[in-house]
């Protein structure tokens, strides 16, 4: 049962153009999102996160939103560079919860053409 | 302010055998997890350690066991390998309750 869905598996963007990457979750005790982008034989790097009190947060040219009704998030690239082409990971995590475990999506691999 | 780091970088070991993975958190973190990611998946929580003591635990049969050392340094161990348990195995440190956990580059283990 796959508590956090990243249904997308790649996705590909022209530089300069805005990427979004989506991600659905079922379990409504989740109550802290993250981004992570992860590029080969390197770990996980955090992008941006947002608590489920809020439904946008800015970084940069980054964006989250997050839609609780429809326990969906999505994040934002704008504009995309080439150096943005790596898998990107939703992660959720439930704040009061005994510990500070991470549940993760699969991942979507963002491709950005120059 | 050094990062989290993990050795070895790679590991190639056999059906049947013992490993042992070694994590260092990221200054002044005090609570590490450990994470296995399959090929096309994401990574899965193993278990979690704070004040020495397992803090949590995936879905994880016993034979994955682990360690934390006073300065907050860690080692996974997993018993009777399985050609399943081949995966990139992560590790993340943070401040405990601490929104963001931080991690390692991981180690790619090779069961054969």
């Amino acid at each position: 049962d796959q508590q956090v869905k990243q249904n997308s598996p790649s996705l590909s963007v022209q530089e300069g153009r805005i990427s979004i990457l989506n991600c659905d979750y079922t379990n409504s005790m989740f109550d802290y999102f993250l981004w992570y982008k992860k590029y080969p034989a390197e770990g996980p790097t955090f992008l941006i996160s947002i608590s489920s009190i809020k439904d946008k947060n800015e970084d940069g040219r980054f964006t989250v939103f997050l839609n609780k009704s429809a326990k969906h998030l999505s994040l934002h690239i704008v504009p995309s560079q080439p150096g943005d082409s790596a898998v990107y990971f939703c992660a959720a995590k439930w704040l009061t919860g005994a510990n500070s475990k991470l549940t993760f999506g699969k991942g979507i691999t963002l491709s950005v053409r120059p | 302010e050094t990062g989290v780091t993990q050795s070895p970088t790679h590991l190639i070991k056999t059906r049947g055998q013992q490993v042992t993975l070694r994590c260092s958190s990221q200054s002044g973190h005090n609570t590490v997890s450990w994470y296995q990611q399959a090929l096309g998946q994401g990574p899965q929580f193993i278990f979690q350690y704070y004040r020495e003591e397992e803090n949590g635990r995936g879905n994880f049969p016993p034979r994955f066991s682990g360690l934390q050392f006073p300065n907050y340094s860690s080692e996974l161990n997993v018993n009777a390998l399985e050609l399943d348990d081949s995966a990139l195995y992560l590790c993340a440190s943070s401040l405990v309750q601490q929104e963001t956990q931080y991690f390692g580059p991981g180690t790619r283990l090779l069961v054969l």
